[in-house]
């Protein structure tokens, strides 16, 4: 168990729904990632915040979003679903968020769009 | 930009033989490199990571990894492999900067079998 959790485990929903995904990090971990699995493209870095604030940006759509609110509890917020958004989205997080710390990721949360 | 190339999308080995993971990095910037493993139904476990200074590596669960910067190159191994190692195991990279953006490979199952 990395101490790092997320809700809900799985979720089904229709082409054009809105979801969203919660991660609680670790214990005294200020700074929460979010990364997308999928067949099609392998692992890929979402976001990074920082003590509430956006730290960095990767291959994120502009129909996602996140926040990483004051008790650094993080939301990824996916908008107008498409069937290849279908994936898993695993959380993590990490004490500081500099590159050279360990992330520590939670279980996932597996998305059917359908 | 980084990127991470791990040729060997399936390892079969037999019980106690050794074994080694291929991975290779393409970056213009000094990188931290970073090798993750991932059980079934899972999220990822950190086995090992190289930030500077000694060339080799040790881990968790026996596992060991080298640093080759001429080859670009931070082979994973083991000398003597369990059923409980199989699983997917992701070679990753980051930059040396404050962010911390990991680029992952796109994973090698390692099959164990009797």
């Amino acid at each position: 168990d990395s101490g790092v959790t997320q809700t809900p485990k799985h979720l089904i929903t229709a082409t054009g729904q809105r979801v969203t995904l919660r991660c609680s990090p670790r214990s005294g971990d200020l700074s929460v990632y979010w990364y997308q699995q999928s067949l099609d493209q392998g692992l890929q870095f979402l976001i990074q915040y920082y003590n509430g604030e956006e730290r960095a940006k990767g291959n994120i759509l502009e129909r996602f979003s996140a926040q990483q609110f004051p008790d650094l509890h993080s939301e990824l917020n996916l908008s107008s679903l498409e069937l290849g958004d279908s994936a898993l989205y695993f959380c993590a997080s990490s004490v500081g968020g500099a590159s050279l710390e360990t992330q520590y990721f939670g279980p996932g949360t597996r998305l059917l769009v359908l | 930009a980084q990127s991470v190339t791990q040729l060997d999308s399936q390892v079969p080995v037999f019980e106690e033989a050794p074994v080694e993971l291929r991975c290779n990095y393409s970056s213009s910037v000094s990188v931290y490199l970073f090798w993750y493993v991932q059980y079934p139904n899972q999220g990822l476990q950190l086995l090992l990571k190289y930030l500077s200074g000694s060339t080799l590596v040790k881990g968790i669960n026996g596992f060991e990894a080298e640093f080759n910067k001429s080859q670009t190159s931070f082979h994973l191994r083991k000398p003597s492999v369990h059923i409980s190692d199989t699983a997917e195991y992701f070679c990753a990279v980051s930059d040396t900067g404050t962010a911390s953006k990991l680029t992952f490979g796109t994973g090698t199952r390692l099959q164990v079998t009797l």
